[in-house]
């Protein structure tokens, strides 16, 4: 166990749709990334905060977007779902030393 | 842009054979190589981080070794228990943010 919590494991849903994703870093954990990794891709950085702030940003769609709030907690918001879209999600955090540790995932398909 | 290429995609080992995955990596500067294990529907686990040319981490029957342009993961004699999709991935010292970018894994299957 990682220590990182996402929720849901588990999304179906249809294309146009709108989802969020959430996730809790690790305890003391500032930092949360934001991966996804689909069958024909490796994992894909999209997005990170750092307490809060946006720190960095990947090949992130402009029809997904991200907040950290201040009790750390991060959501990853998917909209106009398309197929293509269908992945797993994965969150992450960092400790002091560049480590990231990672949740299970969040395994979206898209109908 | 940073770049981390894997071999082989897969690998198939008997229980007991020994073999090297191999990470090669383009960096503005390494800040550091990771190494992860994934196994299927779950997240990668850490495993290891290398930091300089040098330098070697153990890990029960894991081994990783860095230079200056890749990474090698020694596997010693395997158990069936070792079969997951091995990943590296690189932290870029210019990068803003510390985010990690990754190879493609190798997958590696141990037969009993």
């Amino acid at each position: 166990d990682s220590g990182v919590t996402q929720t849901p494991k588990h999304l179906i849903t249809a294309t146009g749709q709108r989802v969020t994703l959430r996730c809790s870093p690790r305890s003391g954990d500032l930092s949360v990334y934001w991966y996804q990794q689909s069958l024909d891709q490796g994992l894909q950085f999209l997005i990170q905060y750092y307490n809060g702030e946006e720190r960095a940003k990947g090949n992130i769609l402009e029809r997904f977007s991200a907040q950290q709030f201040p009790d750390l907690h991060s959501e990853l918001n998917l909209s106009s779902l398309e197929l293509g879209d269908s992945a797993l999600y994965f969150c992450a955090s960092s400790s002091s030393t560049g480590e990231l540790f990672f949740g299970e995932g969040s395994r979206l398909t898209v109908l | 842009e940073d770049q981390v290429t894997q071999s082989p995609e897969a690998l198939r080992l008997q229980e007991g054979e020994s073999s090297s995955l191999n990470c090669s990596y383009t960096v503005s500067g390494l800040r550091g190589l990771f190494w992860y294990r994934q196994d299927p529907g779950k997240g990668p686990e850490f495993l290891f981080t290398l930091y300089s040319a040098g330098e070697e981490k153990e890990k029960e029957r894991l081994k990783a070794t860095l230079t200056k342009k890749e990474s090698f993961l020694h596997i010693t004699a395997p158990k069936p228990e070792d079969s997951a999709t091995y990943l590296c991935a690189v932290q870029d010292l210019l990068t803003s943010g510390s985010r990690l970018t990754f190879g493609e894994g190798t997958q590696l299957t141990v037969n009993p």
